[in-house]
């Protein structure tokens, strides 16, 4: 079935530091990509997401590339912030009405 | 506007009982969703409505997972016989329709403890 591997946390950042967080998938057909973030205490909300290859995705300066000859869609941000700190979840949808697949979280620290 | 809120926030409850989750989403959403997270886990799809009836059920773990959404809005997932293992955050979401180019919106959770 579709999967979902992405990078193992905790990553601890400095402020201004630049973020990657890894996710490669596995799935038949072609699915949509998504990053979702769940900030403390708070429920998991859209980051950004991409429908089609090499669709980029991006939102509050996040991006993410749909790499199909890859299989990735990793997370990138130039500079983050402490704001930033949160847990991050890659998931895909195969397609038509099918549920969202998500991976394991990659919970971000940055620090001041 | 209002978003996905889910009842009761936190739930103790003994093995064997019976406990209801209940969600309610946005409104005007018809999709439906309900996951569950354990533990250091992402999400894993249970189960998911388009209007009033079950569209994909394949993820309800065993029979002892029950969910229904009499009149297309509000959802109870209903669990018989907790075990220890069912403890987790139930998380609900809604989309405006069920599909893969439709945002789902969550809601904060519902954390089950089976003692």
């Amino acid at each position: 079935g579709d999967s979902v591997t992405q990078m193992e946390g905790p990553v601890t950042l400095s402020e201004e530091a630049f973020l990657t967080i890894n996710c490669t998938y596995t799935a038949t057909g072609y699915p949509s990509l998504f990053w979702y973030v769940q900030y403390p205490g708070e429920g998991l909300q859209l980051l950004l997401k991409a429908t089609k290859a090499d669709d980029k995705g991006s939102n509050k300066g996040f991006e993410a590339t749909y790499r199909k000859e890859t299989t990735s869609f990793h997370l990138e941000k130039g500079s983050v912030q402490v704001s930033d700190s949160a847990v991050y979840f890659c998931a895909l949808s195969g397609g038509g009405n099918t549920p969202l697949v998500f991976g394991k979280g990659t919970r971000l620290s940055v620090i001041a | 506007g209002a978003g996905v809120s889910q009842t009761p926030s936190n739930k103790v409850t003994e093995k064997g009982k019976y406990v209801e989750l209940r969600c309610d989403p946005i409104s005007g959403h018809t999709a439906l969703y309900w996951y569950r997270q354990s533990l250091g886990q992402g999400p894993e799809f249970l189960i998911y409505f388009q209007g009033t009836g079950a569209a994909d059920d394949s993820g309800l773990p065993n029979d002892r997972f029950f969910a229904v959404r009499p009149e297309g809005s509000v959802s109870t997932l209903k669990i018989q016989r907790t075990e220890r293992g069912d403890s987790a955050v139930y998380l609900c979401a809604s989309s405006l329709i069920a599909g893969s180019y439709n945002e789902q919106f969550f809601g904060p959770g519902t954390r089950l403890t089976v003692l």
